[in-house]
């Protein structure tokens, strides 16, 4: 157990719709990283966060956006949703050193 | 470009049998290079980080090692709960975020 958790677990949506995933890093962590992980694109950045604000952005949607709220979880929003955007959403957290720790993750699927 | 190359794709060893997996990068200023192993549905789990050349990491069954352009992840004869995907990321200069290669996906059968 990595301390991360993620959730929900599974998400099943129809496509235009939107949704959040949600994650909580472990205590005292400040990073919040979110990656995306399809079977062809393997795990990709999308965004980090660092105490509330944006510090890095990877290969994320515009449809797509984050943010991290005070007590420091993070919520990623995916709106317009596409058949494309089906895959597994990970979160991971870090303090303090280079180590991200990952969590379970989030499985979405678009129909 | 790839920056993170791992090969093989798939191995298939029997238990007992030592083998290498190979991480290859082509990224400058290498920051930090990071090994997870990933089971099926489930999120990476940490093993090792290396940041220089000829700096190595043993946990149990498993040694990494690095070099100026490569990263071995080594392992003594493997049992079948080491079957997972094994994946190989790179953080370069000033930048956090984490650079995946494909990984190696490792079956141990008994």
């Amino acid at each position: 157990d990595s301390g991360v958790t993620q959730t929900p677990k599974h998400l099943i949506t129809a496509t235009g719709q939107r949704v959040t995933l949600r994650c909580s890093p472990r205590s005292g962590d400040l990073s919040v990283y979110w990656y995306q992980q399809s079977l062809d694109q393997g795990l990709q950045f999308l965004i980090q966060y660092y105490n509330g604000e944006e510090r890095a952005k990877g290969n994320i949607l515009e449809r797509f956006s984050a943010q991290q709220f005070p007590d420091l979880h993070s919520e990623l929003n995916l709106s317009s949703l596409e058949l494309g955007d089906s895959a597994l959403y990970f979160c991971a957290s870090s303090g303090g050193s280079d180590t991200q720790y990952f969590g379970p993750g989030t499985r979405l699927t678009v129909l | 470009e790839d920056q993170v190359t791992q090969s093989p794709e798939a191995l298939r060893l029997q238990e007992g049998e030592s083998s290498s997996l190979n991480c290859s990068y082509t990224v400058s200023g290498l920051r930090g290079l990071f090994w997870y192993r990933q089971d099926p549905g489930k999120g990476p789990e940490f093993l090792f980080t290396l940041y220089s050349a000829g700096e190595e990491k043993e946990k149990e069954r498993l040694k990494a090692t690095l070099t100026k352009k490569e990263s071995f992840l080594h392992i003594t004869a493997p049992k079948p709960e080491d079957s997972a995907t094994y994946l190989c990321a790179v953080t370069q200069g000033g930048s956090e975020k984490l650079v995946f290669g494909k990984g190696t996906k490792l079956t141990v059968n008994p």
